[in-house]
């Protein structure tokens, strides 16, 4: 069966960058795309962009360009988000998920941005 | 890219059905039939239930449906049952490889 498993929470201060994984498994990684899907506390979910894993092309939400990388490593079957100068309103979970569709989600990552 | 806008709450007791609107413009829901709905419970990562405005993947109950009209999508429960107590989002491809989630409705059974 299909499976996203992100790695871990994380704590940042101000102005620090923090990367999360998404390991994949279960269905072969190139033929699908990955999406970057963020939920602040009691917010709604919100879009960040997505990655071809096949051939790397990404496409980013306006609201993030310039602030989020989304990459991959076919080899282990992982998408990775960074997202730099994080500020308090970046507190939020972070999701990956598969698809145009967003079949499967990841269990999503708390980043926490705190002083 | 301003969110799809959904009402905020809606209910219905055991049993009777709701309905949920999600509204865009012809530059996202209206243009394209690539509109899907998510369920979230409280804690847990959000789990498609419609895709491609009508269709269910295989597991999700036949109790769920989508619809479209024009720029506004609908996702209709019938039959509600405690379990579907939950949020439900609404997502949309909107063009030039962009995607947008609505606003979120939160669904009490009562």
């Amino acid at each position: 069966q299909v499976q996203l498993v992100q790695s871990g929470a994380e704590v940042r201060k101000p102005g620090a960058s923090v990367k999360v994984s998404c390991k994949a498994s279960g269905y072969t990684f190139t033929s699908y795309s990955m999406h970057w899907v963020r939920q602040a506390p009691g917010q709604r979910l919100e879009w960040m962009g997505w990655i071809n894993a096949g051939n790397g092309n990404t496409k980013y939400s306006r609201k993030f360009q310039g602030r989020v990388t989304i990459t991959r490593d076919t080899s282990a079957s992982t998408a990775y988000m960074e997202l730099s100068s994080l500020r308090s309103a970046d507190t939020a979970v972070y999701y990956c998920a598969r698809g145009f569709d967003y079949d499967d989600w990841g269990q999503g990552t708390l980043v926490t941005v705190s002083s | 890219q301003s969110a799809l806008t959904q009402p905020p709450s809606a209910s219905g007791s055991p049993g009777q059905s709701v309905t949920i609107s999600c509204t865009g413009t012809s530059s996202d829901v209206g243009g394209f039939n690539y509109v899907s709905w998510y369920q979230q419970h409280p804690g847990k990562a959000p789990k498609l239930m419609i895709y491609e405005v009508t269709k269910r993947p295989s597991g999700v109950p036949d109790r769920f449906s989508g619809s479209k009209s024009d720029n506004t999508a609908s996702l209709t429960v019938s039959g509600l049952q405690a379990e579907d107590e939950a949020d439900y989002y609404c997502s949309s491809y909107a063009g030039s490889n962009n995607f947008v989630f609505g606003t979120g409705t939160k669904v009490t059974v009562l």
